[in-house]
């Protein structure tokens, strides 16, 4: 079975600090996929990135950067300069082939990030 | 591009009447996924939907809770003799499901009250 767990459940940081929302996941699935989502207040769910677990390269989006690291089974995601609009709940979601071809997704139980202006 | 719909936006209902949700995945999208996000589950997987394929229904909690999908395009979630433990937000995501993308894209959600 696949798990995800965000130990972080709240963070509040002030405008343009930096923030770091935690994800560690567990499978014994070789060829895995990791994502971030986001949920704003409105509600819908924000595709942010993908990751492929063959795939340790680092990414940076602008202001977002994300550190996976099958070592210790991480998937890190780093706001730089946060500002009020990344007040959100992130999820990190895992998902792998089932037996039947789904890719369903496994999330973490979110980090509720809030910027105060 | 129009993304993914979802129909009604909210629905209240009486315990033990059945309901039917709504989806509309984004065009050429052939992966089709409903979930659920409710406060103390958090967002669980309910069924999928791959083309022509039987769909995946391993996350249905119980035999009340069904879906199709016509056409291999709009989806409908039922829920019969619905319980109070069913009012949570059901989500509806699609994916391009090409060889190496799988992210999914999800719909506004239809917020689910039982009373």
């Amino acid at each position: 079975a696949q798990k995800v767990t965000q130990a972080q459940t709240e963070i509040s940081v002030v405008e343009k600090e930096d923030v770091t929302l935690d994800c560690v996941y567990e499978t014994r699935d070789t060829t895995y996929y990791l994502f971030w989502y986001k949920q704003p207040p409105s509600g819908e769910l924000v595709f942010l990135i993908r990751r492929n677990s063959f795939d340790e390269q680092n990414e940076i989006s602008g202001r977002y950067s994300w550190n996976f690291q099958k070592s210790t089974s991480s998937f890190n995601f780093t706001i730089t300069a946060s500002q009020v609009v990344d007040s959100a709940v992130y999820f990190c979601a895992l998902s792998v082939a089932s037996g039947a071809g789904s890719y369903q997704l496994t999330f973490g139980k979110g980090t509720k990030l809030s910027v105060i202006p | 591009g129009a993304g993914v719909s979802q129909s009604p936006s909210n629905k209240v209902t009486e315990k033990g009447k059945d309901v039917e949700l709504r989806c509309d995945p984004i065009s050429g999208h052939t992966a089709l996924y409903w979930y659920r996000q409710s406060l103390g589950q958090g967002l669980e997987f309910l069924i999928y939907f791959q083309g022509n394929s039987a769909p995946d229904k391993s996350g249905l909690p119980s035999d009340r809770f069904s879906a199709e999908r016509t056409g291999g395009s709009v989806s409908t979630l039922t829920i019969q003799r619905t319980q109070q433990e069913d009012s949570a937000v059901y989500l509806c995501a699609s994916s391009p499901r090409d060889r190496y993308s799988y992210e999914q894209y999800f719909g506004p959600g239809t917020r689910l009250t039982v009373t």
